[in-house]
């Protein structure tokens, strides 16, 4: 069985400044890949980054990066300068990579972030 | 711009009757997953197709939801008969390897 821990029900940010938001993960499965959605208001699930546990790098899209540390079993998202629009739910998720096991989406909780002007 | 596309966007209606979602994939990608998102338990994986064929359904209550593919362009979820906790919103995404796209979503209110 796969979880998702994300232990920020909300965090708060100004505008440009940079943010973390915090997941850690237990599988069993020796590879996996691990996402982040983006859900704003609106409701639609915005796909943001994807990190393979292989992977040697962390993972950059744009002001997206994945902080992947495999020991710790954490994949915190960081973004750099904040902007309004980027006002959201966040979600961490992980999938397996095996078998009927891939490309199955566990999914946190989430943790809303809102960007102050 | 590529995506994948559900019908109806909303839909309310009475329990007991019978509610048809459909979902168009993005073209090439040859898995397509239906989730429901609620506020009590978030986004829960229902069922997954991988080359239309039904992979893993064991998140779907097996009495009254059923889940096809009819083609490669078509992917259904049938809740018959509808109840009030079923109201939630019902998400299809697709995929080909590492990334899945989601749709917009079908919003369902049972009455």
């Amino acid at each position: 069985a796969q979880k998702i821990t994300q232990t920020q029900p909300g965090m708060f940010v100004q505008e440009k400044e940079a943010v973390t938001l915090d997941c850690t993960y237990d599988t069993s499965d020796p590879s996996y890949g691990l996402f982040w959605y983006k859900q704003p208001s609106s409701g639609e699930m915005i796909f943001l980054i994807y990190q393979g546990s292989y992977d040697q790098q962390n993972a950059t899209e744009g002001r997206y990066s994945l902080n992947f540390q495999k020991a710790r079993k954490s994949a915190n998202l960081v973004i750099s300068a904040s902007q309004l629009g980027d006002s959201a739910m966040y979600f961490c998720a992980i999938s397996g990579a095996g078998g009927t096991s891939y490309g199955k989406l566990t999914f946190g909780q989430g943790t809303i972030l809102t960007v102050h002007p | 711009d590529a995506r994948v596309t559900q019908t109806p966007r909303h839909k309310v209606t009475e329990m007991g009757q019978e509610v048809t979602m459909r979902c168009q994939p993005i073209l090439g990608h040859n898995t397509v997953f239906w989730y429901r998102q609620t506020m009590m338990q978030g986004l829960e994986l229902l069922a997954y197709f991988r080359n239309r064929a039904p992979l893993d359904d064991s998140g779907m209550p097996k009495d009254r939801f059923s889940a096809e593919m009819p083609d490669a362009t078509l992917a259904t979820l049938k809740i018959q008969p509808s109840e009030p906790r079923d109201s939630a919103v019902y998400f299809c995404a697709s995929g080909l390897r590492n990334e899945q796209f989601f749709g917009p979503g079908t919003r369902l209110t049972v009455l």
